[in-house]
């Protein structure tokens, strides 16, 4: 099984639509979680750590499910702008590896 | 803002060169990873240090892969001799080490051997 898994997508959604993202790990030691993104061409670059009570950040929300070891992410009122790769990262220690999804890609059309 | 930089940013050389990627690391950060990303794969581990002491490179082809870390500012990834397998691209990141902090990552080398 592999550590962190992803629905590859691609989500092809067009402007204005709310799309969710769903991630599960395997590892349940895993302690911080956090979403990347990654723009073709361009490095990772963090988009919102995962807490466990759930966040928000405008119009993306986080949520963490540690019981069932799942992760997601919610996109609201999606922009062209919002079309990426979207990495589900998991680190089980501060100073390891980062462990990563192989992303799921989103297309947003207007 | 403070950034992790690579280079060079592109590298193209014929199979058998020798090639050596750099990375200088954010000031203040003690951890220093280095990942290999491909269109199959996706993004894997290749090796990283702590306080520019080597925790794991088991992800490393060792004949021919080496990283090292000379001083704390500089991060350097050798593969000798080259193959066209290894063509994809290097990310080298930086941390702090610490629970929920994430690591940064550089621009990252796009490498073709040919």
């Amino acid at each position: 099984r592999k550590e962190v898994e992803q629905d590859p997508g691609p989500f092809n959604v067009p402007e204005g639509a709310t799309v969710a993202f769903n991630c599960t790990y395997s590892n349940s030691a895993s302690q911080s979680f956090f979403w990347y993104r990654q723009d073709c061409r361009k490095e990772p670059k963090l988009l919102m750590s995962v807490y466990s009570s759930g966040n928000e950040d405008g119009r993306f929300t986080a949520q963490l499910n540690r019981a069932s070891q799942y992760i997601s992410l919610l996109i609201r009122d999606s922009k062209l702008s919002d079309s990426a790769t979207y990495l589900c990262v998991v680190n089980i220690l501060g100073n390891t590896p980062l462990v990563f999804g192989k992303g799921t890609r989103l297309s947003v059309i207007a | 803002d403070a950034r992790v930089t690579q280079t060079p940013r592109h590298k193209v050389t014929e199979m058998g060169q020798e090639v050596t990627m750099r990375c200088q690391p954010i000031l203040g950060h003690n951890t220093v990873f280095w990942y290999r990303q491909t269109m199959m794969q996706g993004l894997e581990l290749l090796a990283y240090f702590r306080n520019r002491a080597p925790l794991d490179d088991s992800g490393m082809p060792k004949d021919r892969f080496s990283a090292e870390m000379p001083d704390a500012t500089l991060a350097t990834l050798k593969i000798q001799p080259s193959e066209p397998r290894d063509s994809a691209v290097y990310f080298c990141a930086s941390g702090l080490g610490l629970p929920n902090q994430p690591q940064h990552f550089g621009d990252g080398t796009r490498l073709s051997i040919l």
